[in-house]
């Protein structure tokens, strides 16, 4: 599993409530990513990083932000969660034993 | 930016037929074409990927073909299994390093084979 873990896996929340998600590798990758998989959508990027406390927006980013102050933890912060921020959200890393986006098993995320 | 239609968002065949999903792309700097796929719950994993350099890739039943010129990139599944169903996904990037590892994903097809 390319040693990519996430969490919480699950969480509901109210609007208006800060809520950061946790994306964790352990084989020391310099790329990560955030993705949102909505139906109907697809993958869509919100941010990615090339290294630490450096990060960028990808094509999805508003009401999102970043930070990556270790090599190993990428945390995704919605600053005041929205219904339409309910997403099922996947961390990936570029590695793995192909040169490839390798993905995370996810966040369920409810906006209530 | 990049982007990239997948045709058809769902298909239907019978066990032991072949399926074939097609993917178009709109920046001709592209040359990493990946294809992922996704059972229900699960994340989505890389199945079979396709450089510029080369136009048709196989492993066992799957097989991508990739025109460059027309900038579409086809997967090709056969003698199709119950397995086999799930939604593929395919994607582009220009896999050059920094910030083009970036990939761009189609929307997804639902493939579903019937015994």
């Amino acid at each position: 599993d390319a040693g990519i873990t996430q969490s919480p896996r699950h969480k509901v929340t109210e609007t208006g409530t800060p809520v950061t998600l946790r994306c964790h590798q352990t084989e020391n990758h310099r790329y990560m990513y955030w993705y949102r998989q909505d139906p109907g959508h697809g993958l869509r990027l919100i941010h990615y990083s090339y290294g630490v406390k450096d990060t960028d927006k990808g094509e999805v980013s508003d009401g999102y932000s970043v930070s990556r102050s270790k090599t190993e933890d990428f945390l995704l912060t919605l600053e005041s969660a929205t219904s339409s921020q309910t997403s099922v959200y996947f961390c990936a890393i570029h590695g793995g034993s192909h040169n490839e986006q390798f993905f995370g098993p996810g966040t369920r995320l409810t906006v209530l | 930016g990049e982007n990239v239609e997948q045709h058809p968002s769902t298909l239907s065949v019978q066990e032991g037929d072949s399926a074939v999903i097609k993917c178009t792309y709109s920046d001709s700097a592209s040359n990493y074409f990946p294809w992922y796929k996704q059972e229900l719950g699960k994340r989505p994993q890389l199945i079979i990927d396709i450089r510029s350099n080369v136009g048709e890739k196989k492993d066992q039943r799957i097989a991508v073909t990739l025109n460059k010129t027309a900038k579409h990139f086809s997967l090709h599944i056969t003698e199709t299994q119950p397995e086999d169903s799930a939604v593929y996904f395919c994607a582009a990037s220009i896999g050059s390093g920094g910030s083009n590892y970036k990939l761009t994903f189609g929307k997804g097809t639902l493939l579903t084979v019937n015994p």
